[in-house]
């Protein structure tokens, strides 16, 4: 098992570039979850998804979009990059049922210049 | 809303001894989870421990373990016998239990440092 599988490990954009975070697990994982981490901040909800073709907005979600065409991926979606969206960004799945832990993604930093 | 607060924002421990972490939660509900995270310096995000709120008896796991207080929303984690691989971002976080957002509410984090 690889686990969760982030793509790019680093990025750097430019302002108004478009990009996409991927994000894939090999655990047959129904959820699916995008946070953002700051400097000296926790995690952050991005989007998070319950299943293929199922999606909602978490706590910071502008900005942002993403899609769950299967159960193994969930891309992660920037449009017009700007500044704010600095930050290191993390996958995260879990198996159904509510007891479950969350298995993260190694992250990935990105910079918009 | 629910939020999570650790009010310390670096420790540090001498190899080999004791440290405790702290984190208060606010929160109205009665069932959900509570969880400390370790971020080392990979950024890898690793459960350390995991308590659930209708259970009274603290999670242990091996050196690692926590002091649950329900009616005071305090939820620290004590590390026992420090080792230099304990060094890292501490996060704790929250989930809501059946029925709730799926998210994890999490701490700012806190930076444990042992000292050889």
């Amino acid at each position: 098992n690889a686990g969760v599988t982030q793509t790019p490990k680093f990025r750097i954009l430019k302002i108004g570039q478009s990009m996409t975070l991927q994000c894939t697990q090999d655990m047959n994982h129904n959820y699916m979850y995008w946070y953002r981490q700051d400097p000296g901040m926790g995690l952050k909800l991005i989007y998070y998804s319950v299943g293929a073709g199922i999606t909602d907005k978490g706590e910071v979600p502008n900005g942002y979009n993403v899609s769950r065409s299967t159960t193994e991926d969930f891309p992660l979606r920037l449009e017009l990059a700007a500044p704010s969206q600095t930050s290191v960004y993390f996958c995260a799945s879990r198996e159904t049922g509510v007891a479950n832990e969350q298995f993260f993604g190694p992250g990935t930093r990105l910079t918009v210049l | 809303a629910q939020t999570v607060t650790q009010s310390q924002p670096e420790m540090s421990v001498q190899e080999a001894e004791t440290v405790t972490l702290s984190c208060t939660y606010d929160t109205s509900e009665s069932d959900y989870y509570l969880f400390w995270y370790k971020q080392p310096p990979s950024r890898q995000m690793i459960l350390v421990i995991r308590q659930e709120a209708y259970k009274q008896q603290n999670a242990t796991e091996n050196r690692f373990s926590v002091n649950f207080q329900k009616a005071a929303k305090s939820f620290s984690l004590k590390i026992s016998d420090s080792q230099l691989g304990d060094a890292a971002m501490y996060f704790c976080a929250y989930r809501r239990g059946q029925g709730g957002s799926e998210k994890l509410v999490f701490g700012k984090g806190m930076k444990l440092t042992v000292n050889p």
